[in-house]
């Protein structure tokens, strides 16, 4: 079965601090990958999604950035980090014809002070 | 544009209150539309994906309805464990596997 990991759970991060938020897909090959972010009253957001190793299409023009150094592995990164990223962010991975079943991964409460 | 837009934001129910969630969607041809359950701190959880108007689905106290302008999630019967939020999200018009999601509704339901 396949399973989605992300670490860290929880993070706390000074305001101009880096950013690096690792997904993981384990029991299936060349998946879609996706990171969303989910603000309080808001919707998902989808910030990046991938297709293959070192392909990734920007949503959001923001000071995030994306890549896929692996099949199977996702990394969300900032070089400094605003008050406005704090968030929760979640990795989701996608299979099937047209990417039918999506699924999301436990998600990474990220607080910046 | 291409919009969700899920009522109510919030319901309150009592334990066996059936009841109905609805998600308004505006795309130009859908692709998909997907239904998610999240519980608080959580990732999204999987339900259904529905593709044509008439379409349903069901999964325990969960049936989930498909016309050409919303959807609806009807839960019969609800238990305490049925509360969360449930995600409705509508698979984008272009050629991607990208996702528009609502905001969700909240669901509590009370012994």
């Amino acid at each position: 079965s396949q399973t989605i990991h992300q670490w860290p759970a929880t993070l706390v991060q000074p305001v101009g601090s880096p950013l690096s938020l690792e997904c993981t897909v384990e029991g299936t090959s060349n998946p879609n990958l996706y990171w969303y972010r989910q603000a309080a009253g808001r919707g998902l957001q989808l910030l990046f999604y991938s297709v293959g190793i070192g392909q990734i299409s920007s949503e959001v023009p923001q000071n995030l950035s994306a890549s896929r150094p692996q099949d199977r592995q996702f990394i969300l990164s900032s070089k400094k980090l605003l008050l406005s990223d704090s968030g929760f962010y979640l990795c989701a991975w996608s299979f099937g014809l047209a990417g039918r079943w999506k699924f999301f991964g436990p998600g990474t409460r990220l607080t910046v002070l | 544009e291409d919009q969700v837009t899920q009522s109510p934001e919030a319901l309150r129910l009592q334990e066996g209150e059936s009841s109905s969630l609805n998600c308004s969607y505006t795309v130009s041809g859908l692709r998909g539309l997907f239904w998610y359950r999240q519980d608080p701190g959580k990732g999204p959880e999987f339900l259904f994906t529905l593709y044509s108007a008439g379409e349903e689905k069901e999964k325990e106290r969960l049936k989930a309805t498909l016309t050409k302008k919303e959807s609806f999630l009807h839960i019969t019967a609800p238990k305490p464990e049925d509360s969360a939020t449930y995600l409705c999200a509508v698979q984008a018009p272009d050629n991607t596997d990208k996702l528009i999601f609502g905001t969700g509704t909240r669901l509590q339901v009370f012994p």
